[in-house]
């Protein structure tokens, strides 16, 4: 069965500074692998994703994430925070064969001026 | 730039009434799909559809259920008799194909409450 496990329920970060939400997945075939964002009262936008190739995948608003397969990791990075990215991030995976989104709980991002 | 747009945007209804949830998807998009996100918990799957039929289900998808593609550019969730813990936010997705790499874009929601 595919799952998602986001660790911290918030990450706190002082604008300028670099962040990190960390992501960890299980799937038994090829993980495709996913990161959305969700600003108050509007739908999952989505920020990258992993397919295959390079570790080091960048997305949009200067995000990007890097996919680690020993540890089954899709930490999504930024190297310096805007007041801006404060919202909820919340990373997905879909197993090979399966059409289906499997979400993580989400990680509320608060970046202080 | 195209979007997934649904409505309404808030649904109230009493237990045991029929709802029905629309979308409407980006157009060159093949695949649709409905989500939901109880509050204060993490989205969940709840179906896809292809080609006028249903391609993938959760367990959560029950006959209460269903959901149709009546023209060419809505896509909507029907639940036949609301329950008190059907009260969720409902998401609409659609993506071009169903390719695992795919990514699905959403709309903004639809909040529903039964009271």
């Amino acid at each position: 069965a595919q799952s998602v496990a986001q660790p911290e329920d918030q990450v706190n970060v002082a604008e300028g500074n670099p962040l990190t939400v960390k992501c960890t997945y299980s799937v038994s075939g090829n993980p495709y692998l996913f990161w959305y964002v969700q600003y108050p009262n509007r739908g999952l936008q989505f920020l990258l994703k992993y397919i295959t190739g390079d570790n080091l995948v960048k997305g949009s608003y200067g995000f990007e994430a890097e996919f680690n397969k020993s540890q089954t990791s899709f930490h999504l990075k930024k190297p310096s925070a805007l007041v801006s990215d404060s919202a909820l991030y919340f990373c997905a995976v879909r197993d090979t064969g399966f059409q289906k989104l499997v979400f993580g709980t989400g990680t509320r991002l608060l970046v202080s001026p | 730039e195209p979007e997934v747009t649904q409505t309404p945007s808030h649904q109230v209804t009493q237990m045991g009434q029929e709802v029905i949830l629309r979308c409407v998807p980006i157009s060159n998009h093949l695949y649709f799909y409905w989500y939901r996100q109880i509050l204060g918990q993490k989205v969940e799957f709840l179906v896809s559809f292809y080609n006028n039929e249903i391609s993938e289900k959760s367990e959560i998808f029950d006959d209460q259920f269903s959901v149709e593609r009546p023209d060419g550019s809505n896509f909507t969730l029907k639940i036949r008799s609301t329950k008190l813990e059907d009260s969720a936010m409902y998401f609409c997705a659609s993506s071009q194909t169903s390719g695992g790499g795919n990514e699905q874009f959403f709309g903004p929601g639809t909040r529903l409450t039964v009271l």
